[in-house]
């Protein structure tokens, strides 16, 4: 089945600041590939999606790429917040069986 | 729209018992839902796809038997966790995708922290 790993598993930065998680997938079927945030105790929430014949995706501060020959895809978030501050997992889809990273805790210090 | 609701919020039981958490889809039919199991600062464990009318797919490793899923109508599917024990404390999330076949964004409900004593 497949397998999505995630890094790094935790990440800190400076308010304003960049941050990058990077995840590769192995089932080269997998065609949908959606980030999703939570915060402590709350449901995961989305926050960008991409679909495999699609390179790159930009959603305002959030931007995801793909890159399916080498079978891994990115989250990139510019001008970093404190409210930024969670766990980012990836996912990979193939017919909407989705199956997660292990996820990514972020920490925007003020 | 597209809204994923989830009952009880939180729930606490003794060892040995048996406990029904509940996914609804609030406006939207959803003939396959999936139940994960997260433990404290884990990933997201798909345990079982749940398909209305019909058996649910447990993955490897997830005692069908000891975790009932029954997704009777397509607006609701239930996760019974039957003689419960301490070790199945977790959050257990539900959740379904809204728009029939081919790739969607999951849409979770809030999650049942789930805590046996």
């Amino acid at each position: 089945g497949e397998n999505v790993e995630q890094h790094p598993s935790t990440l800190s930065v400076q308010e304003g600041d960049s941050a990058v998680i990077k995840c590769t997938y192995s089932d080269s079927a997998s065609n949908y590939f959606p980030w999703y945030k939570q915060e402590l105790g709350k449901r995961p929430q989305l926050i960008i999606d991409i679909r495999s014949n699609v390179g790159e995706k930009k959603d305002q501060r959030i931007a995801v790429t793909l890159n399916k020959t080498a079978k891994h895809f990115s989250l990139h978030i510019t001008e970093t917040q404190p409210e930024d501050s969670a766990v980012y997992f990836c996912a990979a889809s193939i017919n909407n069986d989705m199956r997660f990273g292990a996820g990514t805790r972020l920490t925007v210090k003020p | 729209g597209a809204v994923v609701s989830q009952h009880p919020s939180w729930v606490i039981c003794k060892s040995g018992t048996s406990v029904k958490i509940e996914c609804r889809s609030l406006d939207f039919q959803a003939t396959t839902m999936f139940w994960y199991r997260q433990f404290p600062k884990q990933s997201l464990m798909l345990m079982a796809t749940s398909n209305e009318g019909s058996k649910a797919t447990y993955e490897q490793g997830v005692e069908k038997d000891k975790f009932l899923i029954n997704h009777a109508s397509l607006t609701l599917s239930t996760l019974t966790v039957t003689s419960a024990h301490p070790e199945d404390s977790s959050f257990y999330i539900c959740s379904a995708i809204p728009g029939g076949p081919g790739n969607s964004p999951l849409h979770f409900g809030n999650g049942t922290r789930l805590t046996v004593t």
